[in-house]
């Protein structure tokens, strides 16, 4: 079965510096990778995806993600942090296998970034 | 274009009671996914919708169960309500069900069950 894992439920970061939210996953194959923001009482926004070539992928909001697959890993950065990125963040995965579970959308547990003004 | 939408915002009901929410997904669009949002579990996939059709099920009990309209508007019915049900609860749309489409997501129902 597929999984993300995102190790930290908190990051603070303080405005101006850069930041990074950690995401790994488990899939058969190749994956298909998201990443996704919450605010309070809304539902989630789409910020960028990964589905093959470049593994530097720009999104949103002058969010980035970096695709690194000998490590399983997804990292969502950005250069310089500001207070209106604080929100719940959410990775997610989608194995290429069409089939069954395989296909469901496989979202991380979140992780909750602070920037600090 | 307007977003997903999902009615109602809020829903308080009582044990034993049912439930059936509604989402409205964006236009042109023709899958619609739900989940379940709680501290505890985190966002836990339902089931998804394409052409009328269930295409895939979380593991959720039979109580938790949804369809889908011609015009890919999508509603799910929880019956039976317990505790453990209050959540809030996501619809998603994509275009299809292309494995790279990125899902776009409604403001939620959040549901209390008192």
């Amino acid at each position: 079965a597929q999984s993300v894992a995102q190790p930290e439920d908190q990051v603070n970061v303080a405005e101006g510096n850069p930041l990074t939210v950690k995401c790994t996953y488990s899939v058969s194959g190749n994956p298909y990778l998201f990443w996704y923001v919450q605010y309070p009482n809304r539902g989630l926004q789409f910020l960028l995806k990964y589905i093959t070539g470049d593994n530097l992928v720009k999104g949103s909001y002058g969010f980035e993600a970096e695709f690194n697959k000998s490590q399983t890993s997804f990292h969502l950065k950005k250069p310089s942090a500001l207070v209106s990125d604080s929100a719940l963040y959410f990775c997610a995965v989608r194995g290429l296998i069409s089939s069954g579970s395989a296909r469901q959308l496989t979202f991380g547990s979140g992780t909750q970034l602070t920037v600090l003004p | 274009k307007a977003g997903v939408t999902q009615t109602p915002r809020y829903l308080i009901k009582t044990r034993g009671q049912q439930v059936t929410l509604s989402c409205s997904p964006i236009s042109g669009h023709r899958s619609v996914s739900w989940y379940q949002q709680t501290p505890g579990q985190g966002l836990q996939f339902l089931f998804e919708y394409f052409s009328e059709t269930q295409r895939n099920k979380g593991n959720f009990p039979g109580r938790f169960s949804g369809r889908q309209f011609s015009n890919s508007r999508s509603e799910m019915n929880v019956s039976t309500l317990e505790l453990g049900d209050s959540a809030l609860y996501l619809c998603a749309s994509s275009l299809d069900r292309g494995g790279g489409r990125p899902q776009f997501f409604g403001p939620g129902t959040r549901l209390t069950v008192l």
